[in-house]
């Protein structure tokens, strides 16, 4: 089974720049979710989606992210316009039910993209 | 979400069993307590999930008191490549959000 996959791995724009990241979850999963992740952290949620609807996307800096996941299967993140504090690796992943209560899942991450802002 | 507490860092030699303990005073009755492993570079990876009393896998046990207020991941005889950061979270069963705390940065040395 292929894993959640992510691109690009790596990225370096400089403040006030736009950048876009991509993730592909594993087929058939209902669930994907964005992480951060800051260098000595742990992972931060900014958005969960169920198919392509929004289920919490409270810890998302709307003000400069954005998140859209067409059609229920890949999912694209979005800063506009970066700051030095965006720098972070980005997570995706995803887990295989529709949340249901009394459910719990697992979820299976990708490899990350790491962002560098300049 | 409940709070989780647990050592930054632990040092282990390989072949030795390791403990790691997490606190979670604030557990709701119907919340599983999970544990995530992440190497570097690496997204985290699900190790073992439980809701009480003892859970094993091939790679791990977790240990759950009556309370639930705590839990112990164990590794038994760790290797090398255990090397790697911790993470216990508290997930709603609903599977709603995952509240990543700092975790356990574990280093195995020979």
């Amino acid at each position: 089974e292929a894993g959640v996959a992510q691109s690009p791995r790596y990225k370096i724009i400089e403040k006030r720049q736009s950048v876009a990241f991509w993730c592909n979850p594993i087929s058939g999963h209902a669930t994907l979710y964005w992480y951060q992740q800051i260098l000595g952290q742990g992972p931060k949620l900014l958005i969960q989606f169920q198919n392509n609807g929004v289920v919490d996307d409270s810890q998302l800096p709307k003000d400069r992210f954005s998140a859209e996941r067409l059609k229920g299967v890949d999912s694209t993140l979005k800063i506009q316009p970066a700051k030095l504090e965006d720098s972070a690796v980005y997570l995706c992943a995803s887990s295989p039910r529709r949340l249901l209560a009394g459910v719990t899942d697992t979820q299976y991450f990708g490899p990350g993209t790491r962002l560098t802002v300049l | 979400l409940a709070k989780t507490t647990q050592p930054i860092s632990m040092d282990s030699y390989e072949g030795q069993e390791v403990n790691i303990t997490c606190s979670h005073n604030n557990i709701a009755t119907n919340d599983y307590i999970t544990w995530y492993q992440q190497f570097p570079s690496q997204g985290p990876r699900f190790i073992i999930q439980g809701y009480k009393t003892k859970v094993t896998n091939e790679v791990a046990s977790l240990f759950i008191p009556a309370d639930r207020k705590s839990s112990t991941l164990s590794l038994p005889r760790v290797s090398l490549s255990d090397t790697a950061v911790y993470y216990c979270l508290v997930v709603a069963n609903s599977g709603y959000a995952l509240n990543f705390g700092k975790g356990t940065s574990l280093l195995v040395t020979p």
